[in-house]
């Protein structure tokens, strides 16, 4: 169980271009998903918490209009990278917490990831 | 906010050896993970262990969450367990978590 799926695993878009990256929970309810963005060799820096129903919460310095994002429903996240640049190129990764009773500290599943590069 | 340091960065070691990787953390936590992050990039969860003791197969873990550590210990090193280990740990209401600068383990046959 706990299965996050991401897609795409991968595109590759030019310059001013629109990405949307879905992040799905396979078999279980997520109030609440996570969207990390890992540039080569570095850790996992998190970028905004999606919320169902409500607006994103984004993390310091992470412009909001240019990575959107949508929490249509308790199994569907996606981020839209808005007017992709070259140094947007990057591996994005989402997480869920499985939704249960109390919500915090709740382990954490993550998707394999979608590797972006803007030409 | 919360820091979360991760030692050693590298490690090298010959098959069959076993090694211990540690996690600081800088503030009291509800939340720690450690993961396992393969070469396609997919972060496999190890163990959620926000205290105590947990082991499974040659893997175990150990969060002294009063003196705000973790302990990752790979026994019988296998070419296989090569890769970058990250420990991540919450601290909020919100369920977030945040990451160390990972450990990046190589095997050597």
């Amino acid at each position: 169980g706990a299965v996050v799926s991401q897609h795409p695993s991968w595109v590759i878009c030019k310059s001013g271009t629109s990405v949307k990256i879905e992040c799905r929970s396979l078999d279980f309810q997520a109030t609440t998903m996570f969207w990390y963005r890992q540039f080569p060799k570095q850790s996992l820096m998190l970028m905004a918490t999606s919320n169902e129903g409500s607006k994103a919460t984004y993390e310091q310095g992470v412009e909001k209009d240019k990575f959107l994002i949508n929490h249509a429903s308790l199994t569907l996240s996606t981020l839209t990278v808005t007017s992709a640049h070259p140094e947007d190129s990057s591996f994005y990764i989402c997480s869920a917490p499985p939704v249960q009773a109390g919500g915090q500290g709740n382990e954490q599943f993550f998707g394999p990831g979608t590797r972006l590069t803007v030409l | 906010g919360i820091q979360v340091e991760q030692s050693p960065p590298d490690l090298i070691l010959q098959e069959g050896a076993n090694s211990t990787l540690r996690c600081n953390f800088s503030d009291s936590v509800n939340n720690l993970q450690w993961f396992h992050q393969n070469p396609w990039g997919q972060l496999i969860n190890l163990f959620y262990i926000p205290s105590g003791t947990k082991q499974n197969g040659r893997l175990s873990a150990t969060t002294v969450a009063t003196e705000r550590y973790s302990l990752l210990y790979i026994s019988s090193s296998q070419t296989t367990d090569s890769g970058v280990y990250f420990c991540a740990v919450g601290y909020s209401s919100a369920s977030k978590i945040i990451f160390g600068s990972g450990t990046r383990l190589s095997i050597r046959p």
